[in-house]
């Protein structure tokens, strides 16, 4: 069975203290794996796909990182507008894409 | 360009009630899929639609159904309602062709008493 493990639960940080959000899954046959932030109420949105392991993909202040067992969000600088849940998602050749739990990031001005 | 739409945006029930969810996919996208969230958790799959037919599903019982239709549209239905039916049920779609990038609408807010 496709498993995603999302690490910390919860993190919180000062504006501009930099930190990484950790993804790890255990899937049969990776499709991608993707990044989505998800503000409280509202639907997740599309930040980031990586396809194979050594790929990097930026967007302003967020880096996201892939290895075969794992992806890094790398958050440089955060600002208070940074908080929100990130969540990590690994789609299959099944088809089916399976979520974490998210990482709730809160940024303290 | 509009983004995926659903409606409605909440909706209150009563166990063993019927209810019909509505999604509408970005224009030019033909895959819609369904998830169920609940509060602390993320999405849980449950269907996945393209061209109409049914692509994939989830862990969920035969009380949950969908259809799509021609113009991409789709409806979650769920029967029989269970208060651990309340959750944000949550659209999205995607082109086929990069099925994991998808496009979230806001969700349905259901809420089962």
């Amino acid at each position: 069975e496709d498993q995603v493990t999302q690490s910390p639960e919860a993190l919180r940080l000062q504006e501009g203290e930099s930190s990484s959000l950790n993804c790890s899954y255990t899937v049969s046959g990776l499709r991608g794996l993707f990044w989505y932030r998800q503000d409280p109420g509202k639907g997740p949105e599309f930040l980031f796909t990586l396809y194979s392991a050594g790929e990097e993909k930026e967007k302003e202040r967020l880096k996201a990182t892939l290895t075969k067992k794992e992806s890094f969000l790398h958050i440089t600088a955060p600002k208070p507008e940074d908080s929100a849940t990130y969540l990590c998602a690994v789609n299959t050749n099944a088809g089916k894409s399976t979520f974490g739990d998210g990482t709730t990031l809160t940024v303290k001005p | 360009d509009a983004g995926v739409t659903q409606s409605p945006t909440h909706l209150i029930k009563t166990r063993g009630q019927q209810v019909t969810l509505r999604c509408s996919p970005i224009s030019g996208h033909k895959s819609v899929s369904w998830y169920q969230q609940v509060l602390g958790q993320g999405p849980q799959f449950i269907f996945q639609y393209y061209e109409k037919e049914e692509r994939g599903r989830g862990n969920f019982p035969d009380r949950f159904s969908a259809r799509q239709f021609p113009n991409y549209s789709s409806e979650l239905n769920v029967n029989a309602l269970l208060l651990g039916d309340s959750a944000l049920y949550l659209c999205a779609s995607s082109l086929m062709r990069d099925p994991g990038t998808q496009y979230f609408g806001p969700g349905t807010r259901l809420l089962v008493l």
